[in-house]
């Protein structure tokens, strides 16, 4: 069974400071997508990042990178010069099969 | 374009009542999804879709059924509603081949009193 796991219910972290959150999971598949999704208070879901399994080089989207350890099977979001407005819940997720499994989130909170 | 649109954004339910959630994308997406998220909680499926006239279970899929008879409209119909179906509904969408990032909808609040 896929397993997505996020081990850190809250984080907070000031701004202009950098915050990583942690995402580990399993899967018996060789190749695989993981993603970062972000849910402000709005509730709607956005894509942050995507990272595929067979690239190496670790992905960015400006102030967003990861830091992917396939044979870790870990996959952690890097936020730099945080921003009152990434206040939001995070969550990780692995493709399984046709849908996508997500851990239960982090809620990170930008402070000024 | 719209995206995907979901109906309505809000609804109160009382125990035993039925409802149909609607959801629309318009970008000729192939796949289409159902996920309910509880508080505290990731997103869980309910239904998916390959393509119309073709739909398959998910991890919690009682309570609830699925048709999806056009490419574009994949509603989700809730019979006899229980306390246990308060949740946040989000319908997703994706296109074919190797893109997996699914674009979601703004979700439904549905509370069952």
């Amino acid at each position: 069974a896929q397993t997505v796991t996020q081990s850190q219910p809250e984080m907070s972290v000031q701004e202009a400071e950098t915050v990583t959150l942690s995402c580990t999971y399993d899967t018996s598949e060789s190749n695989y997508y993981l993603f970062w999704y972000k849910q402000p208070p709005s509730r709607q879901m956005i894509l942050v990042i995507r990272q595929e399994a067979y690239k190496q080089q670790n992905a960015t989207e400006n102030r967003f990178s990861v830091n992917f350890q396939k044979a870790a099977k870990s996959f952690s979001l890097k936020i730099s010069d945080s921003q009152l407005g990434d206040t939001a819940m995070y969550f990780c997720a692995l493709n399984s099969g046709y849908a996508l499994n997500f851990g239960k989130g982090t809620s990170l909170l930008v402070t000024p | 374009n719209a995206g995907v649109t979901q109906t309505p954004k809000f609804r109160i339910l009382k125990i035993g009542q039925s409802m149909t959630l609607q959801c629309a994308q318009d970008m000729n997406h192939n796949y289409m999804y159902w996920y309910r998220q509880d508080p505290g909680m990731g997103l869980k499926l309910i239904y998916y879709s390959v393509g119309a006239g073709i739909t398959d279970k998910g991890e919690v899929p009682n309570g609830y059924n699925v048709s999806r008879s056009t490419t574009e409209d994949f509603p989700l119909r809730l019979e006899l509603a229980a306390p246990s179906q308060t949740s946040v509904y989000f319908c997703a969408s994706r296109p074919g081949g190797g893109a997996y990032e699914q674009y979601f909808g703004p979700g439904t609040r549905l509370t069952v009193t």
